[in-house]
């Protein structure tokens, strides 16, 4: 069955640059979406169409697509931003929607 | 903006069915996609299925020979029924809408509105 890989966790101080990797077989035919996830609450979609930024979220969240990868960055990573990140695209006939196995991110 | 609402038995018995509803605010239920997604406890996001205007449903190919998802149009809600539930079907369970975009002669599919989910205990 087809999947989404993302790394289990990436940590960073504050200030810095985090980027989370979503891999697919699929990708270069799909675009990705991403979500922002904080402990005991709803997901949130924080990019859209691989690199499109929703309103209401920080310039600071960006995205970007090369070949079966694609990628989440957040420039000057904030305390409020260690939350859970998840990918989700789908597969390549569009038929069924899948998620990434999730990125903890850890603001250090 | 929509708004969404989960409701149904927090405790469901194995072998039974679970029942959940999604009221929609907001909005009206005959535009858009109408998804399901559920979280395990200390786990990650699972796509349970969607239903979109005319009633077309998709479902994740692991479940759907176990759940159905219909549309109640003059309530605003739209449901889900998960059949023959054991202890693996325990999870927070989200309702949410989005859209699709045509890209490279197929579709994608998101979800920018969600429900605060709802805990389903799947035990004896």
């Amino acid at each position: 069955s087809y999947e989404l890989t993302q790394p289990p966790s990436v940590s960073v101080s504050p200030g810095q640059t985090a980027r989370i990797t979503c891999s697919g077989d699929a990708l270069p035919k799909q675009y990705v979406y991403w979500y922002q996830q904080k402990p005991g609450q709803a997901p949130v979609l924080v990019i859209y169409k691989d690199s499109e930024r929703p309103s209401g979220i920080p310039e600071r969240f960006s995205g970007s697509s090369s070949g079966t990868t694609v990628t989440l960055t957040i420039s000057g990573v904030q305390a409020e931003d260690e939350a859970d990140y998840y990918c989700q695209s789908a597969d390549s006939s569009g038929t069924y929607v899948i998620f990434g196995g999730g990125t903890k991110l850890t603001v250090l | 903006q929509v708004q969404l609402q989960e409701s149904g038995p927090g405790l469901v018995k194995p072998s039974e069915t679970l029942s959940l509803t999604c009221t929609v605010s907001g909005g009206s239920i005959s535009s858009y996609y109408w998804s399901w997604i559920r979280q395990p406890p200390g786990q990650g996001l699972e796509w349970i299925g969607f239903i979109y205007y005319g009633g077309i449903t998709n479902y994740n190919p692991s479940l759907k020979s176990r759940v159905t998802i219909s549309v109640d149009t003059s309530k605003n809600q739209f449901s889900l029924k998960m059949r023959s539930v054991t202890a693996a079907d325990t999870a927070v369970y989200y309702c949410a809408s989005g859209g699709n975009y045509y890209v490279s002669g197929t579709y994608s599919y998101y979800m920018d509105v969600w429900g605060k989910g709802t805990t389903v205990t799947v035990s004896s």
